[in-house]
């Protein structure tokens, strides 16, 4: 079945450090990834996604991009803030080349904390 | 546009009684799914309805059910509780699945359900 792997963590940097967070996943056809961010006490945020292969996802100074031949949606941002403190999930949906529904499979999550 | 809202925010029950979490998804969406995150297992998706219907399940007993009303409000129910089903439960609606592609998905705040 479709599984997602995250970077083990957590992850500790210091303000305005460069971020990676390694995604990989398995899936067949063509998923969609996405990644969710998730603040303490509270439900997912999604960041940034993609639905195709090359396409690169971007917001709030992160970035991914969709990478079929190494299966991978490594999360990127160049300057991290200490607002950035927060759990990452990388997700995927539609594995097959032919579904409905909106199941999302998971990653196991990185935490990151940025300290002042 | 109002987010997803989800209802109780806190819960706790103890072992052997039923609970019965509600969602109430982004206007105009009409898929909601159920997911459950705890420490150990982390997300694991429960089921989405589509159109009051069940589209997908997830691997879960059959002690975990829901249902969806034609307003697209969507309630699960957990019986006979157990120990291990203390965690948060998040909901996520989405726009329309019936075209075959994967709709991204948003997240409400979460129940967090303690089972004693």
């Amino acid at each position: 079945g479709d599984s997602v792997t995250q970077m083990e963590g957590p992850v500790t940097l210091s303000e305005e450090a460069f971020l990676t967070i390694n995604c990989t996943y398995t899936a067949t056809g063509y998923p969609s990834l996405f990644w969710y961010v998730q603040y303490p006490g509270e439900g997912l945020q999604l960041l940034l996604k993609a639905t195709k292969a090359d396409d690169k996802g971007s917001n709030k100074g992160f970035e991914a991009t969709y990478r079929k031949e190494t299966t991978s949606f490594h999360l990127e941002k160049g300057s991290v803030q200490v607002s950035d403190s927060a759990v990452y999930f990388c997700a995927l949906s539609g594995g097959l080349e032919e579904t409905s529904g909106s199941r999302l499979t998971f990653g196991e999550g990185t935490q990151l904390t940025v300290n002042p | 546009k109002a987010g997803v809202t989800q209802t109780p925010r806190y819960l706790i029950k103890t072992r052997g009684q039923q609970v019965t979490l509600s969602c109430s998804p982004i206007s105009g969406h009409r898929s909601v799914s159920w997911y459950q995150q705890t420490p150990g297992q982390g997300l694991q998706f429960l089921f989405e309805y589509f159109s009051e219907t069940q589209r997908n399940k997830g691997n879960f007993p059959g002690r975990f059910s829901g249902r969806q009303f034609s307003n697209s409000r969507s309630e699960m129910n957990v019986s006979t509780l157990e120990l291990g089903d203390s965690a948060l439960y998040l909901c996520a609606s989405s726009l329309d699945t019936t075209s075959g592609l994967q709709e991204t998905q948003y997240f409400g705040p979460g129940t967090r359900l303690l089972v004693l």
